[in-house]
């Protein structure tokens, strides 16, 4: 069964740092993979989303992640962090047979100034 | 325009009692999902819609709660004696696409309804 692995609870970056969110999947094919941001009071929003072609994905607010075969890895980066940007971050695989999103346990991302 | 509504925001219930938890999907999306989502955990799949047909309820997590959407927009989904263990934040989805589509369509969220059991 197709699962999805958040290693970190909870980060804490400075403001203008870059930030990398880990995220691990298990699935036997190629999977459907997005990220999702959730800030308080607030609905879930996609960051961006992978299906097929270039690994290296952009998405809105500055994201991008990469997808990796070999480590079954997507993990999400961003270059320079902004004290907004502090919400919970949920990687997410498709379910490639069914109507299934399949979602991480989250982590929260703390902004220090 | 407006985006997927929920209603209500927050429910409190005794242990026992029914509760309905209403989703207002975007206009025109054929597609809805109903997630439940514990304290500190991620979103969890309990049941999918495409119009008013219900095609997958495998997440349900029991015979007490149903879902339905019956004139494929606006849909209901129903807890009947409510649980402690029922506690958490219901949330709703939907999206445009359909067949295929579906796995790589974006699903746009409620804000949530936050369902609390005594």
């Amino acid at each position: 069964a197709q699962s999805v692995t958040q290693p970190d609870i909870h980060i804490t970056v400075s403001e203008g740092a870059s930030l990398e969110l880990r995220c691990n999947y298990s699935y036997g094919a190629t999977p459907y993979l997005f990220w999702y941001v959730q800030s308080p009071g607030q609905g879930l929003q996609l960051l961006l989303k992978y299906f097929s072609g270039d690994t290296l994905v952009q998405g809105i607010k500055g994201f991008e992640a990469e997808f990796k075969r070999s480590q079954s890895s997507f993990n999400l980066r961003k270059p320079s962090v902004h004290w907004s940007d502090a919400a919970e971050y949920f990687c997410a695989v498709g379910d490639g047979g069914g109507f299934k999103t399949i979602f991480g346990a989250g982590t929260r991302l703390f902004v220090k100034a | 325009g407006a985006g997927v509504s929920q209603s209500p925001r927050y429910k409190v219930a005794k242990r026992g009692q029914d509760v309905a938890l209403r989703c207002d999907p975007i206009s025109g999306h054929v597609s809805l999902f109903w997630y439940q989502q514990a304290l500190g955990q991620g979103p969890e799949f309990l049941t999918y819609f495409q119009n008013e047909a219900q095609l997958d309820k495998s997440g349900l997590p029991s015979d007490r709660f149903f879902a339905e959407r019956p004139e494929g927009s606006v849909s209901t989904l129903k807890i009947q004696r409510t649980q402690q263990e029922d506690s958490a934040v219901y949330l709703c989805a939907s999206s445009l696409g359909v067949g295929r589509e579906i796995r790589t369509d974006t699903q746009y969220f409620g804000p949530g309804t936050r369902l609390t059991v005594l």
